[in-house]
């Protein structure tokens, strides 16, 4: 079975730059989520949707960050304009509602904003 | 303060040692205790999940939960060098979808 499928998996950009980061959930779960990682704040939680529909979006740090779910095989998270403080390991994960304490994790797209 | 802490780390321990890595929370509400394991580059993958207070044993491992404490811990018997990651508590309350995570704990068994 494939797993949660992030693309891409490394980025290098320059400040001001739009990033864009896709995600592919499992097939039959119906609920996704994106995360950041950094070593100083750890595993945040930004956004997730439950069938395609944002539920909380009250962990996005700002107005430049936007996320859709279009399908349910498809999610993007967008970052416009792009900034050094971005610099992170972004998550996307899976799961099923009724059950989102096990999540399934990609392997993550490591975005550098220079 | 944060909802959870975790002490990260970094832990180096011998092969063979018992390892005991801790989370204590504040949110009385939570009810669902979980132990993520993410290796170097790697995606959290889900290691244990227990529900409420007392013990879970899978193998090697053992989660505790001690909701009168707020405190969580999970228990590595006869550590391994690949057992070598960080270890990430995780918890959500009742009906909850949001998971919330500590700051992760850095491990390292030494051959």
């Amino acid at each position: 079975d494939a797993g949660v499928i992030q693309s891409p998996r490394h980025e290098v950009t320059e400040m001001g730059q739009e990033v864009t980061l896709r995600c592919k959930p499992i097939s039959g779960h119906n609920s996704l989520f994106w995360y950041r990682q950094t070593m100083m704040r750890g595993l945040e939680l930004l956004i997730y949707f439950n069938n395609n529909v944002p539920i909380d979006d009250s962990g996005m740090p700002e107005d430049r960050f936007s996320a859709k779910m279009p399908n349910a095989s498809f999610s993007t998270l967008k970052i416009q304009p792009s900034e050094p403080r971005d610099s992170a390991v972004y998550f996307c994960a899976s799961g099923r509602a009724r059950n989102t304490g096990e999540l399934f994790f990609g392997e993550g797209s490591r975005l550098t904003v220079l | 303060q944060k909802e959870v802490e975790q002490d990260p780390g970094p832990l180096s321990v011998p092969e063979g040692a018992i390892v005991s890595l801790n989370c204590t929370y504040s949110n009385s509400a939570f009810q669902y205790f979980m132990w993520y394991r993410q290796y170097s580059r790697k995606g959290p993958e889900l290691l244990m999940y227990t529900y409420s207070s007392g013990n879970k044993e899978d193998g090697r491992f053992t989660a505790q939960v001690d909701k009168s404490s707020k405190y969580i811990s999970l228990f590595i018997r006869d550590s391994q060098p690949s057992d070598s990651a960080t270890y990430l508590c995780a918890m959500k309350g009742q009906g909850a979808q949001k998971l919330v995570f500590g700051q992760g704990t850095r491990l390292t068994i030494n051959p």
